[in-house]
């Protein structure tokens, strides 16, 4: 059964920086595309970064880009988005997601909540 | 980018009712990676179909999907109690894989 923790979310001011972890197990993690989906109170789903197998090939949306910067530990089956100059409007669930290439979003995390609030 | 809208925002249906959901996109999506997905108050969303006509594993086949290019259509033949929720379409072919802005099924 495929498993997604994930963690790391808080209240946070602006302009600060926090790092949110996803462990995952029961697939090939080193395999699999993996993504990071944000829904802010109230609001509806908003992809924010990819990253394939080898963590060569990285996408992000515009919304975070030169911001965030997503990473994965294969040995660890762990992905990570590392969240910079933090705003407002960065206040979401988390979800991390795991995908094939070209694939729909099959698997999703429980969600971890980032508030951004001085 | 590729911008998806859904129609209607709210959808107020009793049980047992046909409940019909819209998604149009602002250009050409090929089939295979249109999806959609259910989610529920305070939980993760779920994948209910995916290539724009299967159904993910362990979905009930009153849930169907079609359509093609630009306008798909997720049908859920009979509406259950625990169908009540808010429904998403996604475009996962090219980065950024978006979303649509949901469709609420609530009860009348």
């Amino acid at each position: 059964e495929v498993q997604l923790l994930d963690s790391g979310g808080t209240l946070v001011q602006p302009g600060g920086s926090l790092r949110l972890s996803c462990a995952a197990s029961g697939f090939t993690f080193r395999n699999s595309p993996m993504s990071w989906v944000r829904q802010a109170p109230g609001q509806g789903l908003e992809w924010v970064s990819v990253i394939y197998s080898g963590g060569h090939s990285i996408y992000y949306a515009d919304s975070v880009k030169g911001r965030f910067t997503i990473s994965r530990d294969d040995s660890k089956n762990t992905l990570y988005l590392q969240m910079n100059s933090l705003r407002a409007e960065d206040t979401a669930a988390y979800y991390c997601v795991s995908h094939t290439r070209f694939g729909p979003f099959d698997s999703w995390g429980q969600g971890t909540l980032v508030t951004v609030s001085s | 980018e590729i911008v998806l809208t859904q129609s209607p925002g709210t959808l107020s249906l009793s049980p047992g009712e046909r409940a019909t959901l819209s998604c149009r996109a602002s250009q050409i999506v090929t089939s295979s990676y249109l999806g959609w997905y259910q989610q529920k108050p305070g939980q993760a969303p779920r994948l209910l179909i995916y290539g724009t006509s299967s159904r993910s594993t362990g979905i009930p086949d009153r849930f169907s999907g079609s359509g093609s290019g630009t306008d798909f259509t997720l049908t859920i033949s009979r509406l259950e109690p625990e169908d009540f929720a808010v429904y998403y379409c996604q475009q996962y072919g090219s980065s950024p894989f978006t979303f649509g802005p949901g469709t609420k099924v609530d009860i009348k």
